[in-house]
């Protein structure tokens, strides 16, 4: 099945800084790549996703990249503010139905941390 | 807006009870999930739904048993309870299985004494 490795496990800005998240996955056929943020005591929720016919994608602040040859995917944070500190999840699926990997798989979270 | 509301947000139970975890979700969503959350090892899937009264296992579906009677209505069952079942479990559900976001629940934390 597939495996995905999300480093860091902690990471430590100052407000205005640019924060990067990096994810690894082992399915080439991984097609689906969404990122959730999960604020301290709060659900977890959908902040951007990416499918594998694009290379980036953007939401102001935000912007995940994605290298299908390394098959390694990334999500930027630029300048940061204090309610950007949560933890956040990658994941990976393949989206095509009757794949092998059909089941979203995630990552093992990063805690970003936003120093005022 | 999309509501999944898990009925419990805190239970203390004891080792070799049954506990029953409900999620109800108000958007006729047709897939439902249980993921276990722990620290350190992210989001594991314990079993998902994709129509009622079917059911898949997840990664760890050992110790844990589902049922989905109706569409709106998922749960959790832990037939005997364990101390290394002690932990944070949500429950979410999506229209889309393949490339639909996931709605999560607040959570339940469970503790097995």
């Amino acid at each position: 099945g597939e495996n995905v490795e999300q480093h860091p496990s902690t990471l430590s800005v100052q407000e205005g800084d640019s924060a990067v998240i990096k994810c690894t996955y082992s399915d080439s056929a991984s097609n689906y790549f969404p990122w959730y943020k999960q604020e301290l005591g709060k659900r977890p929720q959908l902040i951007i996703d990416i499918r594998s016919n694009v290379g980036e994608k953007k939401d102001q602040r935000i912007a995940v990249t994605l290298n299908k040859t390394a098959k390694h995917f990334s999500l930027h944070i630029t300048e940061t503010q204090p309610e950007d500190s949560a933890v956040y999840f990658c994941a990976a699926r393949n989206s095509n139905s009757g794949g092998s990997n059909y089941k979203l798989t995630f990552g093992k979270g990063t805690l970003l941390t936003v120093n005022p | 807006d999309v509501k999944v509301t898990q009925s419990s947000r805190y239970l203390v139970k004891r080792t070799g009870e049954k506990v029953f975890l409900e999620c109800v979700q108000d958007m006729d969503h047709e897939n439902m999930f249980w993921y276990r959350q722990d620290p350190g090892l992210g989001l594991r899937l314990i079993y998902f739904s994709y129509d009622v009264k079917m059911k898949e296992k997840g990664d760890i579906p050992e110790g844990y048993s589902v049922s989905r009677e109706k569409k709106e209505r998922f749960s959790l069952i832990l037939e005997s309870a364990s101390t290394n079942q002690t932990s944070m479990y949500l429950c979410a559900s999506s229209l889309d299985f393949y490339t639909g976001e996931l709605f999560f629940g607040e959570g339940s934390r469970l503790t097995v004494l």
